[in-house]
């Protein structure tokens, strides 16, 4: 079937520290691939996306490379700020189905 | 652009009664979803619509969850009668049809406690 899976949280680190937070998929055919973050208290919002082998997905200094040969699609970031705090998931969709997330991996960042 | 909305935002009831959560849509758009987000299960699909039309409901739990999209700018979720396993936020999501990877565009979700 298709999933999504995403590394365990919760992610705790320092303004200004590197982000990583690993998602893998796996998918019958050729899915398009997001993140999508979560504010407390919010819904979803789509964070950034990518739709063919080898893009590159980014926005507020965001950035994921949809991976096939290793089907991933790693979130980085390369200072993360306070206000990056946040639950972030990892989904994908083919079509004819609806969009898959994985269980979501909160980020905490202290100043 | 008023965004997915969603009503009412709390709802807190007794095991037993009806809940019926609402949505709105983003106008123009011809896919709805019904997500529940749970700590321990996480966002799990409930039912989608296409062109008010159910697809897949295979995410409903069980026969006491009803879900009705009577046109395309309005959508309930009904649970009747409500458990405390119930207790969950709900979301509704909206997304245009003009490619199959478009966007999905989420309301602020309704937090259900069953007591």
């Amino acid at each position: 079937g298709n999933s999504v899976t995403q590394m365990e949280g919760p992610v705790t680190l320092s303004e200004e520290a590197f982000l990583t937070i690993n998602c893998t998929y796996t998918a019958t055919g050729y899915p398009s691939l997001f993140w999508y973050v979560q504010y407390p208290g919010e819904g979803l919002q789509l964070l950034l996306k990518a739709t063919k082998a080898d893009d590159k997905g980014s926005n507020k200094g965001f950035e994921a490379t949809y991976r096939k040969e290793t089907t991933s699609f790693h979130l980085e970031k390369g200072s993360v700020q306070v206000s990056d705090s946040a639950v972030y998931f990892c989904a994908l969709i083919l079509a004819g189905t609806a969009l898959i997330f994985g269980k979501g991996t909160t980020l905490s960042v202290s100043s | 652009d008023a965004g997915v909305i969603q009503s009412p935002r709390h709802e807190v009831t007794e095991m037993g009664q009806e809940v019926t959560l609402r949505c709105k849509p983003i106008s123009g758009h011809n896919s709805l979803f019904w997500y529940r987000q749970t700590m321990m299960r996480g966002l799990e699909l409930l039912i989608y619509f296409n062109n008010n039309v159910p697809i897949d409901d295979s995410g409903m739990p069980e026969d006491r969850f009803s879900a009705k999209m009577p046109n395309a700018s309005f959508s309930t979720l009904k649970i009747q009668p409500s458990e405390p396993r119930d207790s969950a936020v709900y979301f509704c999501a909206s997304q245009s049809t003009g490619r199959f990877n478009s966007p999905l565009h989420f309301g602020n979700g309704t937090r259900l406690t069953v007591t």
